[in-house]
This record gives structure tokens, sequence and C-alpha cells, in this order.
């Protein structure tokens, strides 16, 4: 059966810093990824997804992941954060024919000003 | 606008009492989802549906039930039987059934505590 880590729970950064969100998944034959992101008390957001095809995904707020095949990662990046990226991310993968997803644990991004 | 709507935001339930949970979504998906969600233990799948009057459990469906008689109505009962029902419930809805590709699309989810 497919399964996802999320290496880190929490993560705090400054206004401005780097950051990068860590995942990695149970190899499989056929693996599609997505990074989901919740704001409190809210349901998910996709906010980026590999299918196939270039293993650099970029979303329209400046986040982007790199499927890495060798690795079995699928690490979530953003050069410059914003206060208002602090949310939890969840990273997932397909769970077979039933069309489910298999989540992480989630990471927790605080950003401080 | 489309999308997926739940209610109650916020529901309260007495210890033995039954409570059914609402989704509702308009987007013509084939295939709907109930996860439960616990602090620090990120999505667990409840129950699936592919397909009107069928469904399926998921890896924590005791205690739990569904129905799916309508395409854009699949709500979630949690029975007395549930032992440990205060949760963060989400529900779900993808394009096509079995579409291991397709994005799930979630609504904004219900606060279930049991008092």
């Amino acid at each position: 059966a497919q399964s996802v880590t999320q290496l880190d729970s929490q993560v705090p950064v400054f206004e401005e810093a780097p950051v990068e969100l860590r995942c990695n998944y149970s190899s499989s034959v056929s693996v599609y990824l997505f990074w989901y992101v919740q704001y409190p008390n809210q349901g998910l957001q996709l906010l980026l997804k590999y299918l196939s095809g270039s293993t650099l995904v970029e979303s329209i707020n400046g986040f982007e992941a790199e499927f890495n095949k060798s690795q079995t990662s699928f690490h979530l990046r953003k050069p410059s954060v914003h206060i208002s990226d602090t949310a939890e991310y969840f990273c997932a993968v397909n769970g077979g024919s039933q069309g489910n997803l298999i989540f992480g644990k989630g990471t927790k991004l605080s950003v401080k000003p | 606008d489309g999308g997926i709507t739940q209610s109650p935001k916020y529901l309260f339930r007495k210890e033995g009492q039954n409570v059914t949970l609402s989704c509702e979504q308009n987007l013509n998906h084939d295939a709907m989802y109930w996860y439960r969600q616990d602090p620090g233990q990120g999505l667990r799948l409840i129950y699936y549906s592919q397909i009107v009057n069928d469904f399926q459990k998921g890896d924590i469906a005791e205690g739990y039930s569904v129905s799916r008689e309508k395409k854009e109505s699949f709500p979630l009962t949690v029975t007395s039987a549930q032992k440990n029902p205060t949760a963060f419930y989400l529900c779900a809805s993808s394009l096509l059934a079995g579409g291991e590709t397709d994005t799930q699309y979630f609504g904004p989810g219900t606060r279930l505590t049991v008092l």
C-alpha cells in the first residue's frame, strides 16, 4: 500500500526567508503526487500536483515541488515566504483505483515577521 | 458558484447520540469521499462513493455510515458505536470514479465535539 511521510510536523521561518517542506512517498509503479494547503478551520485547497512529464511543478503563488523518483521525494519549496503562507501543508499520493488520496500527517508552516 | 458545502460548521453531540453531517456538491462529480482529521494525524478515509447507490468502506469506517441516494449528496452519520468521534470531518469530491489523477475538491469541514 502507498504511504506518505512528512518529515517535519512544524516549520517556523521568518518572512522573506526560503522554505522547504519535505515529503517522501513509498515507491510504486504509478505515482501521482499532490500538495494541499489548509488554512485554520477550513477545508483543503490544491496547491500543485505531479502527474507526469516535467519533474518540476509550480503553483500560481510561488510554490514549487520537484518529483525525484530515485529519492522517492516530492519536496515543496518557496524562495521567499509571506505571512499569508502560514498554514498547514499536506502531501498526498494516489491511493489506487478507488480514487482516494493517502495523506501525510501534515506540516505546519509558521511565518514570523 | 460551484463547490462543496458542508453543514453544520460546528456540531455538538451527547454521548450515545447519532448525528448526521451533510455534504452537497454542485460540481457534477461522480466520486465523493469522507475524511476524518485529527491533530497531527493527517486525513484518514472513512467512506467513499464512486456512483449513486454504491459506496465502499475506507480505512476507519467502524462506527460510521453513509448513503448516496443522489449524485450531489453524500451524508455521513456518526453513530454511537464510534468510540472517539470528536474530530474535524472533511467531505471531498472528484470528477471521475476511480480517477487517480483527478484533483479532489474539499468542503469547509464540520467540527464535531462530543460532550
